[in-house]
């Protein structure tokens, strides 16, 4: 059964950092990417980026650059996502997804961690 | 915004069919996936490469494309079918990834 468990909640003040992690079992760890995505309260889903197999390629989207960082360790099948001078407006909660694509012309996320909630309030 | 455009709220009679749609350019090369989001849980894939269902996913669930359009089709629909449905696909430019804005469906 292929599974992602996510840490805990977190809550932080602002201009302060996180670290979520997102450990992953089940499948060769090594032969898949991870996606980042987040949620703010009542909002939709926002992409944050990804890591390569071999945790040596990241790509992240633009509104992110600078601030947050994605790594892996391989030897405990462990992804990580660092958030840097965190804001009110990324209180949300922080999903790792696994990916799957097929052809390069198709990407989907399966399975899904259960979710990180982290708050920022001073 | 998002670059995958979706109708913010769809409502569909108990046994009924819905279809909920995704537009953007991307979708004319990438295909698009789809996935089912019940409050307080995390998304669910319902639909990926465009019309395959994951194992464990009802035959109700299909899904389609039409130029920049891609739909995801519920036939006779549950109550336990109201929920929030989101698209997703490759940006056109294929620096990043996008979701749709997410619709939510009521079951009446």
């Amino acid at each position: 059964q292929v599974l992602l468990v996510q840490s805990g909640a977190e809550v932080r003040k602002p201009g302060a950092s996180v670290k979520v992690s997102c450990k992953a079992s089940g499948y060769t760890f090594t032969s898949h990417w991870m996606h980042w995505v987040r949620q703010a309260p009542g909002q939709g889903l926002e992409w944050m980026g990804l890591i390569n197999p071999s945790g040596d390629y990241t790509m992240y989207a633009q509104k992110f650059q600078g601030r947050v960082t994605m790594t892996r360790d391989m030897s405990t099948s462990t992804d990580y996502m660092e958030l840097t001078s965190l804001r009110s407006e990324d209180t949300a909660v922080y999903y790792c997804a696994r990916d799957v694509s097929w052809s390069d012309l198709a990407w989907w996320l399966d399975p899904w961690g259960q979710g990180t909630l982290v708050s920022v309030s001073s | 915004s998002s670059e995958l455009t979706q109708d913010p709220a769809v409502s569909v009679a108990l046994g009924q069919t819905v279809r909920i749609t995704c537009q953007g350019d991307s979708l004319r090369k990438y295909h698009a996936s789809w996935y089912q989001q019940k409050p307080g849980q995390a998304p669910v894939l319902v639909i990926y490469r465009e019309n395959n269902r994951p194992s464990g996913i009802p035959d109700r669930f299909s899904g389609s494309r039409s130029g920049i359009t891609a739909s995801l089709t519920i036939t006779g629909t549950q109550a336990g079918d109201e929920a929030d449905y989101y698209c997703y696909s490759r940006h056109s430019s294929g620096s990043h990834w996008v979701f749709g804005g997410g619709t939510k469906l009521a079951v009446l």
